[in-house]
């Protein structure tokens, strides 16, 4: 267990529709980031925010937005869902910015968009 | 841009017995970090071990260990005594250390490793 928790374990909803991934990080942790799993796409960084500032976009459709609220949990919004988004979504949570620090995983959201 | 390449898709190891798994990356950076996660069938990433760049000793984890060379930049991923827990897809990441910019990690495809008894 890395200490990093995800809700909801699943999720299936129809094309067209608004889903919120949530994420807590590990205690003490300021990073989150956000990783999308898809079979085309491998694993990419959708986006990282720190203490509660958007510090880094990836790959991150303009669909899709986050945020960390000020008792560091962080939302994935995605809206207008298509097929193609279905994926693991991934988060991960380190204490600072730096590059020393591990990122931890979360066990994941799996979406399925039909 | 960093890249990171997995050559292997799948490789198989006998119990007991040692495999390397291979990935080379690409930057332009001098410092950086290397990375390689399991992904076991019930998804969770988990670290297996991390290596600095700057550090010329390899890192070693118990039965896990790499071997690092930057000139080339490659860093395989040793596993001896395998055991059938490490069955899981392998993946070898990249991370830079400028923390001026987006300390994300850069994944590579992915190694799927079979283990037989």
């Amino acid at each position: 267990d890395s200490g990093v928790t995800q809700t909801p374990k699943h999720l299936i909803t129809a094309t067209g529709q608004r889903v919120t991934l949530r994420c807590s990080p590990r205690s003490g942790d300021l990073s989150v980031y956000w990783y999308q799993q898809s079979l085309d796409q491998g694993l990419q960084f959708l986006i990282h925010y720190y203490n509660g500032e958007e510090r880094a976009k990836g790959n991150i459709l303009e669909r899709f937005s986050a945020q960390q609220f000020p008792d560091l949990h962080s939302e994935l919004n995605l809206s207008s869902l298509e097929l193609g988004d279905s994926a693991l979504y991934f988060c991960a949570s380190s204490v600072r910015l730096v590059g020393t620090d591990t990122q931890y995983f979360g066990p994941g959201t799996r979406l399925t968009v039909l | 841009a960093q890249t990171v390449t997995q050559s292997q898709p799948e490789m198989s190891v006998q119990e007991a017995e040692t495999v390397t798994l291979s990935c080379t990356y690409d930057t332009s950076e001098s410092d950086y970090y290397l990375f390689w996660y399991k992904q076991p069938p019930s998804r969770q990433m988990i670290l297996v071990i991390r290596q600095e760049a700057y550090k010329q000793q390899n890192a070693t984890e118990n039965r896990f260990s790499v071997n690092f060379q930057k000139a080339a930049k490659s860093f395989s991923l040793k596993i001896s005594d395998s055991q059938l827990g490490d069955a899981a897809m392998y993946f070898c990441a990249y991370r830079t250390f400028n923390t001026g910019t987006a300390s994300k990690l850069t994944f590579g495809t992915g190694t799927r490793l079979q283990v037989t008894l």
